[in-house]
């Protein structure tokens, strides 16, 4: 099954900073990758899909880049609601497993 | 709008079952990819099963044999029935909907809230 590996696991940055994060597969999966924030008791939501595109709603600050196995998630300039937990998840599987990466946890400096 | 709610978790003994439920509104079900995932307390989340609108399935492999997804179509609710239940089990259990779009990746655009499963004599 293809693992995901997220780094750095969690980060601690302030409002106004740029924040990267890596995901890593262990083999290629195109682009075939999707982010995902989550707030703690709350349920995932996506904000990138194709690795790349920006789903509808959400704010131009994210983007993601990559292909093959080494993708990036940056937010541009941290705001106070972005601070949450990061993860990506692969569909270049079939049949599945979907796998998700272990999570990037992002805190207030 | 779409929607979709939980319900059916609760505390289990080991070895046991449970049916989850998931009710959708604003859409099809039948004629989405329907997913269910799981996030131990603490932990990050787990891809468990999913069912394809042709109704194909797949699990987990540490779900495979004890867990059964299916849906009804006339309720528009997707299920999963789980079997001899494990201390491991536990967690919260979400629902999410893949839109089907010709050779696009069934990424999950929408969740439910979760329902928790605990897992315990």
């Amino acid at each position: 099954a293809i693992q995901l590996t997220q780094s750095p696991s969690s980060l601690s940055a302030s409002v106004g900073d740029r924040v990267t994060i890596t995901c890593r597969a262990s083999q290629g999966i195109s682009s075939a990758l999707a982010w995902y924030q989550q707030k703690p008791g709350k349920a995932p939501k996506l904000l990138i899909y194709d690795a790349s595109s920006l789903e509808s709603g959400v704010p131009s600050r994210f983007s993601g880049s990559g292909s093959g196995t080494d993708f990036t998630l940056t937010i541009s300039s941290l705001q106070p609601e972005d601070f949450a937990t990061y993860y990506c998840q692969q569909f270049n599987s079939y049949p599945p497993p979907y796998t998700f990466g272990q999570g990037t946890k992002l805190e207030i400096k | 709008e779409v929607q979709l709610v939980e319900s059916g978790g609760g505390l289990v003994q080991p070895g046991g079952s449970l049916r989850l439920s998931c009710a959708a509104s604003g859409f099809t079900v039948s004629s989405n990819y329907m997913s269910w995932v799981r996030q131990a307390p603490g932990k990050g989340l787990e891809w468990v099963s999913v069912i394809y609108s042709g109704g194909s399935t797949y699990y987990a492999d540490s779900v495979k044999g004890r867990f059964t997804i299916s849906r009804d179509n006339s309720k528009n609710t997707l299920y999963l029935q789980m079997n001899s239940l494990r201390a491991e089990d536990t967690a919260v259990y979400y629902c999410a909907r893949s839109v089907v779009v010709a050779a696009t990746p069934p990424y999950f655009d929408y969740w439910g809230q979760g329902t928790l499963v605990t897992v315990s004599s």
